[in-house]
């Protein structure tokens, strides 16, 4: 079965630094790959989204998020945080049909 | 504006009763889901439809149904037989029932037992 590891719960960043998160997937085939963004209390939001071609891709609020086959990954990074960036953002992985596999997710705090 | 809309935002279950969530889209979306969020859990999906008419167990259905009457409306019924239904429900619509373009979600129901 496929899954989706985000293995930071928690990060921790001063406002104005650069940010990334991990992701991890598990599957043969190249995947869809999708990170999304919640606030508390909130529904998620889409951030980005890889299908195929470019490993690089830009999504909303600045982010970007790279590819990397060898790796089994697509981290998402963004070079200077905001205190709005506070929140949690869950990675996600489509390639068995019709249904998301999503991370745990990983809490973003912002210092000050 | 399109968009999901869920409601109540927030429920609250007696013991032995049924509560019923409700997901209205107006994006003119085939697919949509069920998921229920806990903490650092991430989201486990409940069930889904690809079309009116139509839906399948997720990874946790049991204790939970659906129906999907309506192209826009896909209401998720927590029944008495969920031992653990404190948590938050998240709905979401694609316009791809093949789950090869992005979920669109609304804004949660959080549900608790009394």
């Amino acid at each position: 079965a496929q899954s989706v590891t985000q293995p930071d719960i928690h990060i921790t960043v001063s406002e104005g630094a650069s940010l990334e998160l991990r992701c991890n997937y598990s599957y043969g085939a190249t995947p869809y790959l999708f990170w999304y963004v919640q606030s508390p209390g909130q529904g998620l939001q889409l951030l980005l989204k890889y299908f195929s071609g470019d490993t690089l891709v830009q999504g909303i609020k600045g982010f970007e998020a790279e590819f990397k086959r060898s790796q089994s990954s697509f981290n998402l990074r963004k070079p200077s945080v905001h205190w709005s960036d506070a929140a949690e953002y869950f990675c996600a992985s489509n390639n068995a049909g019709n249904m998301l596999t999503f991370g745990g997710g990983t809490r973003l705090m912002v210092k000050p | 504006d399109g968009g999901i809309t869920q409601s109540p935002k927030y429920l609250f279950r007696k013991e032995g009763q049924n509560v019923t969530l409700s997901c209205e889209q107006n994006l003119n979306h085939d697919a949509m889901y069920w998921y229920r969020q806990d903490p650092g859990q991430g989201l486990r999906l409940i069930y889904y439809s690809q079309i009116v008419n139509d839906f399948q167990k997720g990874d946790i259905a049991e204790g939970y149904s659906v129906s999907r009457e309506k192209k826009e409306s896909f209401p998720l019924t927590v029944t008495s037989a969920q031992k653990n239904p404190t948590a938050f429900y998240l709905c979401a619509s694609s316009i791809d029932p093949r789950g090869n373009q992005p979920q669109h979600f609304g804004d949660g129901t959080r549900l608790s037992i009394l």
